[in-house]
Formats: C-alpha cells, sequence, structure tokens
C-alpha cells in the first residue's frame, strides 16, 4: 500500500511570494489533513477535509491561506502571500475515516521565507 | 481551553529505561496516541490507549489514567536508533488530535 506523498520536499521563497503544495493521502482515505508544524512544536490542524467538503478549517489563516480537495482524492495547500512566520513544515495526513482513530503522515513539505 | 503538557527534553542511556509522561486537558477523550518523530521525518504512531490501564508493544508501553488526564510512554532497552521527539496526542470530542509539543529523547552510549 502506497503511503502519503508530498511535493515538493522543500521550498524556499521570499516574503510576499506565492506557494502551493500538493498532497495525495492514502487511496480509499476518505479524510485529509493539513498541519502545520513549527520548529520545537507539535503539529496544528489547518485544515481537515471529508471526501471533497471541509470539515474544519477553524484555525486556517484564510486570508493568506487556501485549500481544496475538489475531486475528493488529492489536495493542495497554497499560501499568497507569505510572511516570514508561515515558515514550518507543511504535513498532509489520511485517514480511513473522520473518526478513525490512525492518521498516516506524509514527508511534509519545508517551507523557507525569507 | 485545550491543554497537553509533557517536557521539553530528556537525556537517556543507551540499554536503560526511560519513561516519558503527558498530562491533558481537553474537551472530550476519545483516546491518546503517542508518536514518533525522528528529526526532519514526519510522526509515525506508535501507540493508542483509550481505556485505562497498560498496553505492552515490544520494547514500547503506553499507560493511561482518564481520572487523572495523564499517560507515559514506557522506553526499554534504549537504542540509539530511540533518539528522537515524541509527541502525546489526544482525540477530542471533535475527532480531532490535539497535539503536545512534544519530548525530545536524547540516547547518550
Amino acid at each position: 500500500e502506497a503511503g502519503v506523498a508530498q511535493s515538493p520536499r522543500y521550498k524556499i521563497i521570499e516574503k510576499r511570494q506565492s506557494v502551493a503544495f500538493w498532497c495525495n493521502p492514502i487511496s480509499g482515505h476518505a479524510t485529509l489533513y493539513w498541519y502545520q508544524q513549527i520548529l520545537g512544536q507539535g503539529p496544528k490542524l489547518l485544515i481537515q477535509f471529508q471526501n471533497n467538503g471541509v470539515v474544519d478549517d477553524s484555525q486556517l489563516p484564510k486570508d493568506r491561506f487556501s485549500a481544496e480537495r475538489l475531486k475528493g482524492v488529492d489536495s493542495t495547500l497554497k499560501i499568497q502571500p507569505a510572511k516570514l512566520e508561515d515558515s514550518a513544515v507543511y504535513l498532509c495526513a489520511s485517514s480511513r475515516t473522520s473518526t478513525s482513530y490512525e492518521q498516516y503522515f506524509g514527508p511534509g513539505t519545508r517551507l523557507t521565507v525569507t | 481551553g485545550q491543554n497537553i503538557d509533557q517536557p521539553t527534553e530528556m537525556t537517556a542511556t543507551e540499554g536503560a529505561i526511560v519513561q516519558i509522561n503527558c498530562t491533558y486537558q481537553t474537551s472530550g477523550f476519545n483516546g491518546l496516541f503517542w508518536y514518533q518523530q525522528h528529526a526532519g521525518e514526519a510522526p509515525t504512531f506508535l501507540s493508542y490507549n483509550v481505556l485505562d490501564g497498560l498496553e505492552e508493544k515490544g520494547r514500547f508501553s503506553s499507560f493511561l489514567s482518564r481520572s487523572k488526564g495523564y499517560s507515559y510512554l514506557l522506553l526499554k532497552e534504549l537504542q540509539m536508533k530511540d533518539s528522537a521527539s515524541y509527541l502525546c496526542a489526544v482525540m477530542d470530542s471533535n475527532y480531532q488530535l490535539i497535539w503536545g509539543a512534544g519530548t525530545k529523547l536524547i540516547i547518550k552510549p
């Protein structure tokens, strides 16, 4: 079974630029999560999808962050414009359903904003 | 508010035993998780406790006391490859994971 795929693995941009991250969850997993993990901290949930619908985006800074999962499979997370404090690892995870207890994480995208 | 507390860093010796504690206050409880995260890598699942007591899985064991809002992860026969961060997370009433900041475990020869 293939794991959660993410790209790119690393990205360096200047502040005020835009960036997009891509995630392909495990086949058959209905629930997809985007987390932000700042160095030395635990993951922070940005947005949760159930199929192509949003379950929770209460911690997503909607003035600059957006995410979509149009066909209920892969997903993109965009930041526009980026700020220095957006430097973090962006983790995508998936689970079979929204009440499944185990989440499977992708390798993450390390974003550096200069 | 919701809160997960765990020590920032611990040091232990190869071959020894170490216990990493976690205390929590959350809105509802649907289980407590321990994840291992090596530097620069994604978290990987270690254990899940939803009932009080000890769950043993090889060299790793996890304990839960719901009445005390307390858990620990016990690692035995420590190996150098166990050097990593250990994240405690609680699934709340909305089935969302609330994460601690992680405990960085340093293993010395």
